[in-house]
């Protein structure tokens, strides 16, 4: 079953401005990752926020982690051309589910615009 | 490159084909999975291997059949597909199948049943 699910569904921006998706799950987590897509390529990792965090930086990018909404958020600050992809969030550890395996939602196609 | 290399890109079958995708990580890991991605859906997962042992399988046809003769090889065997068995197939590893793993993707093979 679908546990994270991004918002919007789609994002158009222009080059130098900042991007924020967002992602919403339903239940108890221990961690969140956030992963880029390239088109018809495989998922690449960004970042992994554990639950106990609430804010976290890499390069351009923020994520931050709202346990009480069941909510996170990425942040591409001075986007490029070269952001454009699909950003997808992915949850683990759902209760009774099984260790390891991660729940991705339907993704966040981003397109920047030179 | 992520480590993780699948074979062959792009494949056109019809349904009383056999055909077989493979994957090869170069990560020393010790837990693959295999993912369908279709247009508009979650990643979906399929299969998972630990150890090399079969420690999942989400309710797929008997049509894919996997194989993971040892821990840097996993093939998807298919056989009498369906045209909505079409989409992109994915294969990742990562270190151990534990909560928190990071996952590493491969490029992915584009399926089209006809």
């Amino acid at each position: 079953s679908q546990q994270g699910e991004e918002d919007p569904q789609a994002l158009s921006i222009q080059e130098g401005e900042n991007a924020t998706m967002n992602c919403s799950y339903k239940t108890s987590i221990n961690n969140l990752q956030w992963y880029r897509q390239n088109s018809g390529r495989g998922l690449v990792h960004l970042i992994l926020i554990r639950s106990n965090e609430r804010e976290k930086h890499s390069g351009r990018l923020r994520v931050t982690l709202d346990t009480s909404k069941k909510s996170s958020s990425l942040l591409i600050t001075a986007s490029r051309a070269a952001d454009t992809a699909s950003y997808f969030c992915a949850t683990d550890a759902v209760p009774g589910g099984s260790q390891g395996n991660l729940i991705f939602g339907k993704g966040t196609k981003l397109s920047v615009k030179p | 490159e992520t480590g993780v290399t699948q074979t062959p890109r792009h494949l056109v079958m019809g349904m009383t084909n056999k055909k077989s995708l493979k994957c090869e990580q170069h990560l020393g890991h010790n837990a693959m999975y295999w993912y369908k991605q279709s247009a508009k859906k979650p990643l979906e997962l399929m299969f998972v291997y630990s150890l090399e042992e079969r420690v999942e399988n989400n309710s797929v046809p008997s049509r894919f059949s996997p194989e993971c003769p040892n821990s840097s090889h996993l093939f998807l065997h298919l056989h009498t597909l369906q045209p909505e068995d079409s989409a992109l197939y994915l294969c990742a590893s990562s270190q151990e199948r534990i909560a928190g793993n990071i996952q590493y993707f491969g490029a992915g093979t584009r399926l089209s049943v006809l």
